[in-house]
């Protein structure tokens, strides 16, 4: 079956650290993979989008990478501060399709 | 503020009653999108626009659930004789064209059936 997978568990870091978060996807073939933040009551803001032919793709602080091999992607954010605790959600678009589908997110707690 | 708007943004509800969430989109774009999320769990599709044709449905848009943007710009969703599962926030998103655009989020209705 077709699943995107995102660490349900909250993650708890300390302020400055580097945040890192996964996506794993399975039995999709996406073209481009997105990042979305979304803070609780409000809807997701959209952060970065890699295509398949790219491997890293950085913003200011944020960084992404996308591993089509491992069928993966790593979400990091850099110098961690506490307004970026946050619920983190990947997407891709499923095949032949023009809808987004998202991960469960992962929820990052940033700690001064 | 030209984002995208949603209203009401809370409504609460019995069951078995029907509501009607309003969505109005960045003006200049033409693709507008519903999604479903309930608690610890990412935005799910249920359906989009392009301009006023609405040209995908997802299978859990049961056929209590009608959505529809007449003019091709605002939306509306419906959903008649609603149950205690539909229960969720509903979120509306927009984008300029093509599946690879920035979809823009509003913040969303909240719905609860009593």
């Amino acid at each position: 079956s077709q699943k995107i997978e995102q660490n349900s568990e909250a993650l708890n870091i300390q302020e400055g650290k580097t945040a890192t978060l996964t996506c794993n996807y399975t039995n999709y073939s996406p073209a481009y993979l997105q990042w979305y933040r979304q803070d609780p009551g409000r809807g997701p803001v959209f952060l970065l989008l890699i295509r398949e032919n790219e491997k890293e793709k950085r913003k200011e602080r944020l960084k992404v990478t996308f591993d089509t091999t491992l069928k993966q992607s790593l979400f990091h954010i850099t110098a961690s501060q506490p307004a970026d605790s946050a619920t983190y959600l990947c997407a891709l678009v499923a095949d032949n399709t023009d809808k987004l589908i998202f991960g469960t997110g992962t929820r990052l707690q940033v700690f001064p | 503020d030209t984002g995208v708007s949603q209203d009401p943004r809370h409504k609460i509800t019995k069951r078995g009653q029907n509501v009607t969430f309003r969505c109005d989109p960045i003006s200049e774009h033409n693709r507008l999108y519903w999604y479903r999320q309930t608690l610890g769990q990412g935005p799910e599709f249920l359906t989009y626009f392009q301009n006023e044709a609405q040209l995908e449905k997802s299978r859990l848009l049961s056929d209590r659930f009608s959505a529809e943007r007449p003019k091709g710009s605002f939306s509306t969703l419906e959903i008649q004789r609603t149950e205690q599962g539909d229960s969720a926030m509903y979120l509306c998103a927009s984008s300029s064209g093509t599946h690879t655009d920035t979809q823009y989020f509003g913040p969303g209705t909240r719905l609860t059936v009593l």
